[in-house]
Parts: structure tokens; C-alpha cells; sequence
């Protein structure tokens, strides 16, 4: 059964904390993701991922910063969190394009609250 | 103007009616991807069509490409169906497989 799992389920964090959100896949994916949800935006892309030590910003990078240092795991770090980083993560995994479909597998999501 | 449109935000039905969610994009495509979100979180996939039709239990996802228009499509609801429903697109010639979304439906259904 594929997998995608995240560190948490629930985390509570103080303005000004440095968070670490992350994402374990046991598919052998090239392409790791991280998005936020929020109510009436959907999701939205704040990183991506397509081998070991790359990285390339999506729609919403400000504040974030991400991890990749093995092809199973993939960081989300917020070095100083804000009121405004509240919000559901997800994290996705997948095959690198190469022809057919793309599909994405997600993880459970963190929902992350900064007090 | 969001690049992926769904309608309607919200939809409430009654167990047992036929329902449709609709998905219109404005870009080139290489493949429509229909997901489903649970209370709780999960998201999983449960289409992937670059054309025509397909077809699992009850439901059924259609597309036309050159209407850039997509609809998702439940018969006999039930009130395990009640989830929020998520169209995205896979922007033909973009970057590494990434997927375009909307925002989204919130299917409620009342036994």
C-alpha cells in the first residue's frame, strides 16, 4: 500500500517559533510538494521538489523554506512563524513526468496553528 | 481569473439523487485529474482523463477538450459521498508534473 506520511496531525506553535513540517513517501517518487489549504483558496503550491537536493518555488514561498537531502523526505520549514501561517499543510509525492498521467499521492495533512 | 473554475462552491442534495460538479479550465491541458477530500484531510485521487469518459461504481467523469470543460458526476448519492470534490489540471508543457487546482466543492448529502 503506498505511502505518504507527515509528521504530524495537529501542531500548536508560538509567533516567532521555527517549525518543521515533515514528509516521509515510500513510492520511490522523484517529485515531492508542499502545499497550504485554506478555506475559499485551495490548495496552493509553496514548493516543489523533483530530485535530492532540488528545489523549486511554487505560487506561495514567502516565509517557507524546504529541505530535500534524501529522496524519501522533504522538509517544510517556517523559520519564524507568523498568525498568517496557520493553515492545513499537505504534502504529495510523484512519479516525474513521463508520459500518461501524473497522478499525486497526499498525505494526511498537519494543521498547523500559530498563537 | 483562476486558470481552473468549479461550480457550484457548495452543494447540498438529498441521498439517492444525481449529482454534477463542473470544471472549467483555461489552459492547455495534458490531463484532468479529479480528487476527493474528506473531513480530516485526506486527499485521493479518483480520475485521471485526457478525454472522453470513464467510469468507476457510480461514478463517472467526462471531458470535453475543446470546451476546456470537465464534469463530475454521481448517481444514486449517498451520504458517504459528502466530501469536497477537487478538479486540477496537468498544464501541458509545465513543469514536472505539477497540477493547477480549483478551489474546490463541498458535497453535503442528507439521508
Amino acid at each position: 500500500d503506498v505511502k505518504v506520511t507527515q509528521s504530524s496531525r495537529y501542531l500548536v506553535k508560538r509567533t516567532g517559533e521555527k517549525v518543521f513540517l515533515e514528509c516521509v513517501q515510500d513510492m520511490d517518487h522523484e517529485n515531492m510538494f508542499w502545499y497550504r489549504q485554506d478555506p475559499g483558496l485551495g490548495l496552493r503550491l509553496i514548493y516543489f521538489s523533483y530530485d535530492v537536493k532540488m528545489k523549486e518555488k511554487g505560487d506561495i514561498p514567502e516565509g517557507y523554506s524546504v529541505s530535500r537531502e534524501k529522496k524519501e523526505r522533504f522538509s517544510l520549514i517556517l523559520e519564524s512563524a507568523s498568525t498568517n501561517q496557520t493553515s492545513m499543510y499537505l504534502c504529495a509525492s510523484s512519479f516525474k513526468r513521463r508520459g500518461g498521467y501524473n497522478e499525486q499521492f497526499f498525505g494526511p495533512g498537519t494543521r498547523l496553528t500559530v498563537l | 481569473k483562476n486558470e481552473v473554475e468549479q461550480s457550484p462552491q457548495n452543494l447540498t442534495a438529498q441521498e439517492g439523487e444525481f449529482i454534477t460538479i463542473n470544471c472549467s479550465y483555461s489552459v492547455g491541458i495534458s490531463a484532468l485529474h479529479w480528487l476527493q477530500q474528506h473531513p480530516g484531510g485526506g486527499i485521493v485521487s479518483l480520475f485521471m482523463l485526457s478525454s472522453g469518459k470513464k467510469k468507476h461504481g457510480r461514478l463517472i467523469a467526462t471531458i470535453n477538450i475543446q470546451e476546456k470543460h470537465s464534469s463530475l458526476h454521481i448517481t444514486a448519492s449517498h451520504p458517504r459521498d459528502s466530501a469536497v470534490y477537487i478538479c486540477a489540471v496537468e498544464n501541458y508543457g509545465g513543469s514536472q508534473g505539477n497540477l493547477i487546482f480549483g478551489k474546490g466543492t463541498k458535497l453535503s448529502v442528507k439521508p
